[in-house]
C-alpha cells in the first residue's frame, strides 16, 4: 500500500515556542492537505497545497509542498494553548485518499 | 447546523450484534467519505461515494461492513457480526465536487464492541 510517513509521532513544547512536523511519501502526490483534530471531534481542514513548490499560510500555520511532490512541512509559529491536538497530513491523487498517522502536539504553558 | 452531522455519537453493543451509523452530509456535497479511526491512530479510508456513480469500497476490511447512500444525500455504514477489533471511532466527511476536494468532517459515532 501507499507508505506515508508523518514525522514527529508527539511533540511536547512550551508556549510560544515554533512547531514543525512533516510528511513524506513514496510517491509522487498532485495535493496535500493538513488537518488539525480536536479530542471528540472530527479533523478540520487547515491548509490545502495543489502545486510543487507552493508555500502556503494561514495565520500562525505555514505549509509547503516540496519540490518533488513527495513531501510536505507544517510550521506552526508562536504556539498558543488551542494549538494543542492531532495534526494529520492528507495526500490525494491516483484515486487514493490517505491520512498519515498524526503529530500530536502537547503544549505546557 | 451547516456541517455534517452523525448519529449516534455513541454506540456501545455486544459483540456479534449488527450495527448502523448514520451521516448526513453538507447539503450540496456530491462526495461522501467514510474512514474509521483506531486509538491513537491516522484515519483508514473504508468507502467512497460521488453522486449516483458506483461508490469506491477498495477500503472496506471485510465483507461484514457495507455502505449504502440514498438519494445522493444521507449514508448509512452497517456493520455486520461486530467483532471487538471493530471497535473505533467511524467518521464520516463530504465535499464538494470529486474526492480531490478539501473534505468536511463530522465529529464522528465512537463504537465500542464488549
Amino acid at each position: 500500500g501507499q507508505q506515508l510517513n508523518q514525522s514527529p509521532q508527539s511533540m511536547f513544547i512550551q508556549e510560544g515556542e515554533d512547531v514543525s512536523m512533516n510528511c513524506t511519501s513514496s510517491s509522487i502526490f498532485n495535493t496535500w492537505l493538513w488537518y488539525k483534530q480536536d479530542p471528540g471531534e472530527g479533523p478540520v481542514l487547515l491548509i490545502a497545497l495543489y502545486k510543487a513548490g507552493e508555500l502556503t499560510s494561514n495565520g500562525r500555520l505555514t505549509a509547503q509542498f516540496g519540490i518533488t511532490r513527495k513531501d510536505s512541512f507544517l510550521n506552526i509559529s508562536a504556539s498558543i494553548p488551542s494549538d494543542v491536538g492531532i495534526y494529520f497530513c492528507q495526500i490525494q491523487g491516483a484515486q487514493k485518499l490517505v491520512f498519515g498517522q498524526g503529530t500530536r502536539l502537547t503544549i505546557n504553558p | 447546523g451547516a456541517g455534517v452531522s452523525q448519529s449516534p455519537s455513541n454506540k456501545v453493543t455486544e459483540k456479534g450484534k449488527d450495527v448502523e451509523l448514520r451521516c448526513d452530509p453538507i447539503s450540496g456535497h456530491t462526495a461522501l467519505y467514510w474512514y474509521r479511526q483506531s486509538l491513537g491512530q491516522g484515519l483508514e479510508f473504508l468507502i467512497y461515494f460521488q453522486g449516483n456513480s458506483a461508490p469506491d469500497k477498495s477500503g472496506l476490511p471485510s465483507d461484514r461492513f457495507s455502505a449504502e447512500r440514498t438519494g445522493g444525500s444521507v449514508s448509512t455504514l452497517t456493520i455486520q457480526r461486530t467483532q471487538q477489533e471493530d471497535s473505533a471511532v467511524y467518521l464520516c466527511a463530504s465535499s464538494h465536487g470529486d474526492r480531490y476536494q478539501p473534505q468536511h468532517f463530522g465529529d464522528g459515532t465512537r463504537l465500542s464492541i464488549l
